[in-house]
């Protein structure tokens, strides 16, 4: 089970919004249950939960992140970009058919 | 508030065992509304689950591992534990323990500080 596909790196300037895809497959992804979550990780930090169930944010979290998914990619949304989203993001799914949890390698966003 | 830390030595001769512990703090272990993780991070690279103990104390585990991993609890202590056998230098990560959903992987939330363990003669 290969991990799920996001991009290396994004940037945008503060006030801007990006978007953070990740592909998988129907195994995972874009299968039938919609058990896609989403973690922010600042240097030497431990992972921060953010968004579950693909667009259900965790207690707390800004409405400014926000997640959707389309067929076998997930999406995470940041707008009004601030310096302190500055991090890594990982987008994780479920993969029903094999009892499986899997990640994405990682986006480094870089806010200018 | 709950709060996770992991323990455990910090250096592991290869061919050797990783033992780790995660001892959790503001819940319990037992509670239905949970199960607990342990996922990795290699240097430089991303996430990668290890595999779940959930409240009846049965398991499940990343199958690229599952021959080497063991996790087990000790609900008198509210502690749950990782060992990983056979170890090689391509185990060498932070280690982090999480609570999870009680079903399906949903999230991973609180997770632990996380501890660097090196696998090196």
């Amino acid at each position: 089970q290969s991990a799920l596909t996001q991009p290396r790196s994004v940037s945008g300037s503060p006030g801007q919004s990006v978007t953070i895809s990740c592909t998988g497959t129907s195994s995972d992804v874009g299968g039938y249950n919609n058990y896609v979550s989403w973690y922010q990780q600042h240097p030497g930090k431990a992972p921060k939960f953010l968004i579950y169930d693909v667009s259900k944010r965790s207690s707390g979290v800004p409405d400014r992140f926000s997640g959707s998914r389309s067929g076998s990619t997930a999406s995470l949304t940041i707008s009004g970009l601030q310096a302190e989203d500055e991090a890594d993001y990982y987008c994780c799914s479920y993969a029903g058919t094999y009892n499986f949890v899997i990640f994405g390698g990682g986006t480094k966003l870089t806010v200018l | 508030q709950l709060q996770l830390q992991e323990s455990g030595p910090r250096l592991v001769k290869p061919s050797e065992t990783l033992s780790l512990t995660c001892t959790v703090s503001g819940g319990s272990i037992s509670s239905s509304d949970s199960s607990w993780g342990w996922l990795r991070q290699p240097p430089g690279k991303g996430l990668e689950w290890i595999g779940n103990i959930y409240y009846s104390g049965s398991t499940s585990y990343n199958p690229s591992l599952k021959s080497r991993v063991t996790i087990f609890r000790d609900t008198s202590k509210n502690q749950f534990s990782l060992k990983l056998s056979s170890v090689t230098a391509a185990d060498t990560a932070v280690y982090y323990c999480a609570r999870s959903s009680p079903g399906n992987y949903r999230w991973f939330d609180p997770w632990g500080q996380g501890t660097r363990v090196t696998v090196s003669s």
